[in-house]
């Protein structure tokens, strides 16, 4: 079965500097998707990213990037010039069609932005 | 603008009393999605539904029920909520390639 580990419980980073988020996953699977979302305190989970795990270029949204290693079976993200908005629980998420998408999350990683 | 909408936001229940969730979507997506998600765990997949076909999850206990009686509503229902059933419920829509649309979610107390 298909697991997807986040490692990092909580994260902090200075406004304006740049932190990474980390996130492995385990599949047997050659084509499927992962995604990073983003759920600040009492509001919706929002899409940050997706990557295609059949493209070998890494995704990129403004200041948010990834680092995807399909062999490694790794997928971090890098935000850049963090800001206080950024500050929310960050999920990692695996997804392989199969009639519908059923995401696989993982345990999540709190980001603090500090000022 | 389209969107996922979950009503309530929050909701408090006494244990054993029946208690249903609802969502409504704009987007028109032929899939919808019932997560639940503990403090501090990772979202859990409940049951889906692709147009009026349901399906459940292998673990999603027999006391979680669903209805989907159109393309925008879909409505969880838990039969008699135990202490271990408080936790946020997400609604979500599928897209294309996998993008969900997520509802607020709604934060269930058992009391």
């Amino acid at each position: 079965a298909q697991t997807v580990t986040q490692s990092q419980p909580e994260m902090s980073v200075q406004e304006a500097e740049t932190v990474t988020l980390s996130c492995t996953y385990d599949t047997s699977e050659s084509d499927y998707y992962l995604f990073w979302y983003k759920q600040p305190p009492s509001r919706q989970m929002i899409l940050v990213i997706r990557q295609e795990a059949y493209k070998q270029q890494n995704a990129t949204e403004n200041r948010f990037s990834v680092n995807f290693q399909k062999a490694a079976k790794s997928f971090s993200l890098k935000i850049s010039d963090s800001q206080l908005g950024d500050a929310a629980m960050y999920f990692c998420a695996y997804s392989k069609y199969s009639g519908t998408y059923k995401y696989i999350f993982g345990t999540g990683t709190r980001l603090k932005v500090l000022a | 603008d389209a969107m996922v909408i979950q009503n309530p936001r929050y909701q408090v229940t006494q244990f054993g009393k029946p208690v249903t969730l609802s969502c409504s979507q704009t987007l028109n997506h032929n899939v919808m999605y019932w997560y639940q998600q503990k403090s501090s765990q990772a979202p859990k997949l409940l049951f889906h539904y692709y147009d009026k076909d349901f399906n459940n999850e292998a673990d999603t206990p027999d006391n979680f029920q669903s209805r989907r009686p159109n393309t925008s509503f879909c409505f969880l229902d838990i039969r008699s909520p135990g202490l271990g059933d408080a936790a946020m419920y997400l609604c979500a829509t599928g897209a294309h390639l996998g993008g969900y649309t997520f509802g607020s979610g709604t934060r269930l107390t058992v009391v």
